[in-house]
């Protein structure tokens, strides 16, 4: 079955870094989602990506679908102490029915 | 507010027993689908229903079980509960079956329901 590999399991940081995880899958997905988890809440959809190569920012947050169609990337600037919580890549495949989901990375700011 | 709301948000119960969680989703969303979260583990996939009917089946366990109801809202249940099953349980919504190319696969979740079983 399709596979997600998402990493770093884990980051640790200083508010003001700039954050970069990545998932690559094993087959060409069409679609990559990225969720944040905020501790305790339901995943919440941050940026959607439909087109290899195509780049998408929302706020201090930048995506990208690779031109592979196997991997994503998340780009976070100057972080802060709010984007504490665990990041997921998501991605679909043409003609699946669901999402697959990767493992998470957890961001931990260090005051 | 995603606009999927998941009940009750807590529960607490024995092994052996049996719960029923309730997700309602998005208004207009034909899609339901349930997830299981251990502590620190990603998302597991369960189950997904479309206009109230099974659509794919997940890793869930034979003691569980699901369904949508006419109105669109499910239900899961689960039965003879092991301490193994405390987990965050979320619903998710989406406007359709998830593979018709129209579709985006966005999925909106719940907020979920923790259930500690003791």
């Amino acid at each position: 079955g399709q596979q997600l590999n998402q990493s770093p399991q884990s980051m640790f940081i200083q508010e003001g870094e700039d954050v970069s995880m990545n998932c690559t899958s094993s087959s060409i997905f069409n679609t990559w989602l990225w969720y944040k988890q905020d501790p305790g809440e339901g995943p919440v959809l941050l940026i959607a990506l439909y087109k290899a190569g195509e780049l998408t920012s929302n706020g201090r947050l930048t995506a990208q679908f690779g031109i592979t169609r196997k991997d994503s990337f998340l780009n976070i600037s100057a972080s802060i102490p709010s984007d504490v919580g665990i990041y997921f890549c998501a991605g679909k495949a043409q003609g699946a029915q669901k999402l697959v989901f990767g493992q998470g990375t957890r961001l931990t700011i260090n005051p | 507010d995603s606009g999927v709301t998941q009940t009750p948000k807590h529960l607490i119960t024995a092994t052996g027993q049996r719960v029923t969680l309730r997700c309602s989703p998005r208004s207009g969303d034909l899609s339901v689908y349930w997830y299981q979260q251990s502590l620190d583990q990603g998302l597991q996939f369960l189950i997904q229903y479309y206009n109230g009917e099974e659509r794919a089946k997940g890793n869930i366990l034979e003691r569980f079980s699901a369904q949508q109801f006419p109105d669109l809202h499910s239900e899961l249940n689960l039965s003879s509960l092991e301490l193994g099953d405390s987990a965050l349980y979320f619903c998710a919504s989406s406007v359709g079956m998830g593979y018709l190319n129209a579709n985006t696969g966005e999925l909106f979740f719940g907020e979920g329901s923790r259930l500690t079983v003791l």
